[in-house]
């Protein structure tokens, strides 16, 4: 099973502010890595797929990169709305699949 | 609209089984996987396993093998998840999610808690 791992665990930051998060994999996956976006007492919400493509909807401040083994999420502008738990999920086979285990995104 | 509806809230002993649905609408039902993702209370994401709408194939993470089964009705367009010999380990809020080929699970439903308590 491969595990990834995220970092940091919680990010503290302000409205307006660029916030990075990486993502790593135990081993490669190539470029099958998606992030979600998950808010309280809601449903995960897909927000990048295949590393670096943007979900349909998702705002153009969101934009992922990496490939094989380390990943990224970067928000170039947090927005009130984007202080959330956010998730990497490696999908080079879906069965299993695995998350990190969450960043926290709060506010500062 | 593209949408995965989710049965209600579950309370469960421990030792009881339960099972819980997922109504597919909006989109060609049998052309995709389905999956179930659990998570428990302040804790992170954990894949249960999936199961090929169009029926057939299900395949289960290891740690759920023997216990957990996930079938699927074509005619209703819903997908099950029964799972058995329950313990307090179990209480999690149950995701169903669509699997849209190699770009990940993009679509959710909205959750079923399942609560195991004596």
């Amino acid at each position: 099973e491969i595990q990834m791992t995220q970092s940091p665990s919680t990010l503290s930051a302000s409205v307006g502010d660029r916030v990075t998060i990486t993502c790593r994999a135990s081993q490669s996956i190539s470029r099958w890595l998606a992030w979600y976006q998950q808010r309280p007492g809601k449903a995960p919400k897909l927000l990048i797929y295949k590393a670096s493509s943007l979900q349909s909807g998702v705002p153009l401040r969101f934009s992922g990169s990496g490939s094989g083994t380390e990943f990224t999420l970067t928000i170039s502008s947090l927005q009130p709305g984007d202080f959330a738990v956010y998730y990497c999920q490696q999908y080079n086979s879906y069965s299993p699949t695995t998350f990190g285990q969450g960043t926290r995104v709060e506010i500062k | 609209q593209v949408q995965l509806v989710q049965s209600g809230a579950e309370v469960k002993k421990p030792g009881a089984s339960v099972k819980i649905s997922c109504e597919a609408s909006g989109y060609t039902f049998i052309s995709y996987f389905l999956h179930w993702v659990r998570q428990a209370p302040g804790q992170g994401l954990e894949w249960v396993g999936t199961v090929k709408a169009g029926g057939g194939a299900a395949n289960y993470a290891q740690r759920f093998q023997g216990r957990v089964t996930m079938t699927s009705d074509t005619s209703a367009r819903t997908v099950f998840l029964d799972l058995n010999s329950l313990r307090s380990e179990d209480t999690a809020v149950y995701y169903c999610a669509r699997e849209n080929g190699g770009d990940g699970f993009d679509v959710w439903g909205q959750g079923t808690l399942v609560t195991v308590s004596s």
